[in-house]
């Protein structure tokens, strides 16, 4: 089957643009999590979702930041009124219900905010 | 709060030698996963070798194998036969057992294997 899909690979934003990410979950995953990944670091967490439910939000790191999944499957992480601080890569990842607890990766998408 | 170390930023092998990287990590929980995953240029993070913290018995998944120090909260990766398409960065990352936790990873090891 098909693995996590992100889109878009790339996006470029104009500083104050508001701009939407979306994440293909793998089919039948019930978790849900975003990172972000600066350059040259490790992913840091963002928000988690069960189903639909936003059961973590404590890593988005201003309230421009705004994730949903309303129907439990596609995820969508955006950000408004972009800033340069912003650029970073957005790592999707899902997880099926389960004891080993291993998160599935999308190739996520380098934000550049110009 | 847990946090991962990678000491490493960079380490270099020749083609078919073997190489170890480093992690350490620090939580007051008992019961936890620790995980490898490697991150190409393509950006895709791919699971290299999964432990969980309650079993002894260190991993292993084929030319990869890890060196689980529970007390001294180590975990290191072990690469053997290194190939050119191990080249990549490494991650360590835990998770404790709780449901719903993310994972923190450490800040990466860039692996460049020579041939």
């Amino acid at each position: 089957g098909a693995g996590v899909s992100q889109s878009p690979r790339y996006k470029v934003a104009k500083r104050g643009q508001d701009v939407a990410l979306r994440c293909d979950p793998i089919s039948g995953h019930v978790s849900l999590f975003w990172y972000q990944q600066a350059l040259g670091q490790g992913p840091e967490f963002l928000t988690y979702f069960q189903n639909e439910a936003q059961l973590d939000k404590s890593g988005l790191p201003s309230d421009r930041f705004f994730a949903e999944r309303p129907e439990g499957s596609v995820s969508t992480l955006k950000i408004q009124r972009t800033q340069q601080e912003d650029s970073a890569v957005y790592l999707c990842a899902s997880r099926p219900d389960g004891d080993k607890n291993i998160q599935y990766f999308g190739a996520g998408t380098r934000l550049s905010v110009l | 709060a847990q946090t991962v170390t990678q000491s490493q930023p960079e380490m270099s092998v020749q083609e078919a030698e073997t190489v170890t990287l480093s992690c350490t990590y620090d939580t007051s929980e008992s019961d936890y996963y620790l995980f490898w995953y490697k991150q190409p240029p393509s950006r895709q993070m791919i699971l290299v070798i999964r432990q969980e913290a309650y079993k002894q018995q260190n991993a292993t998944e084929n030319r990869f194998s890890v060196n689980f120090q529970k007390a001294a909260k180590s975990f290191s990766l072990k690469i053997s036969d290194s190939q050119l398409g191990d080249a990549a960065m490494y991650f360590c990352a835990y998770n404790p057992k709780t449901s719903g936790s993310r994972l923190t990873f450490g800040e990466g090891t860039q692996l460049t294997v020579n041939p």
